[in-house]
């Protein structure tokens, strides 16, 4: 069965420091991988996704998430800080096997940017 | 310009009664997806659709019923049944439902129910 584990419900940083938002997931087959943003009281927006092309995958707003197999591992990473960039941010896994309505997503991580 | 939208954006309802919330698609999408999402859990999956007129249950369908009738509608009502209702609703559809492609949402809406 699918999982997904986001370590650290909050995460706080000064502006112009390193973004890290940690997300483990568990598959019994290749997975396909996806960060989502929300902002308050909005939808969710998708950031990037892994679908087995590149490890290394780049996003927009300059977020970018290396997909580490043998760590089952897909962290979120930015090298500096925007204060637009407070948000909460999902980590998500689907498979080949389910598809795509079966997307299971973490439970959040909470960013916060400290001027 | 191509989206998903839901309304209302906030809704207030008495306990006991059904409530409808729309969401509307022009995105051609084939797939619809209804997620409830309460503050530290991230998202649930109440139903989903894959084409007008199928629909499936998802993790959390008690008290919630769907209907597509058309592509690019996919109505949700929050029935009397559902326990505790009060949430943060949001719509999503996507082009196919292989593992790869993600999910568009909408802007989400707060039912309060007291």
């Amino acid at each position: 069965a699918q999982s997904v584990t986001q370590l650290g419900s909050h995460v706080s940083v000064s502006e112009g420091a390193l973004v890290l938002l940690r997300c483990n997931y568990s598959s019994s087959v290749p997975p396909y991988l996806f960060w989502y943003v929300q902002y308050p009281n909005q939808g969710l927006q998708l950031l990037l996704k892994y679908t087995s092309a590149a490890t290394l995958v780049k996003g927009i707003n300059g977020f970018e998430a290396e997909f580490k197999k043998s760590e089952t591992s897909f962290h979120l990473t930015k090298p500096s800080a925007h204060m637009s960039d407070a948000a909460e941010y999902f980590c998500a896994v689907s498979d080949r096997e389910t598809g795509g309505f079966k997307t299971i997503f973490g439970a959040g991580t909470r960013l916060f940017v400290k001027a | 310009d191509g989206g998903i939208t839901q309304s209302p954006k906030y809704l207030f309802r008495k306990e006991g009664q059904n409530v409808t919330l729309s969401c509307e698609q022009n995105l051609n999408h084939d797939a619809m997806y209804w997620y409830r999402q309460d503050p530290g859990q991230g998202l649930r999956l109440i139903y989903y659709s894959q084409i007008v007129n199928d629909f499936q249950k998802g993790d959390i369908a008690e008290g919630y019923s769907v209907s597509r009738e058309k592509k690019e509608s996919f109505p949700l009502t929050v029935t009397s049944a559902q326990k505790n209702p009060t949430a943060f609703y949001l719509c999503a559809s996507s082009s196919g439902t292989g593992g790869s492609y993600e999910q568009y949402f909408g802007p989400g809406t707060r039912l309060t129910v007291t």
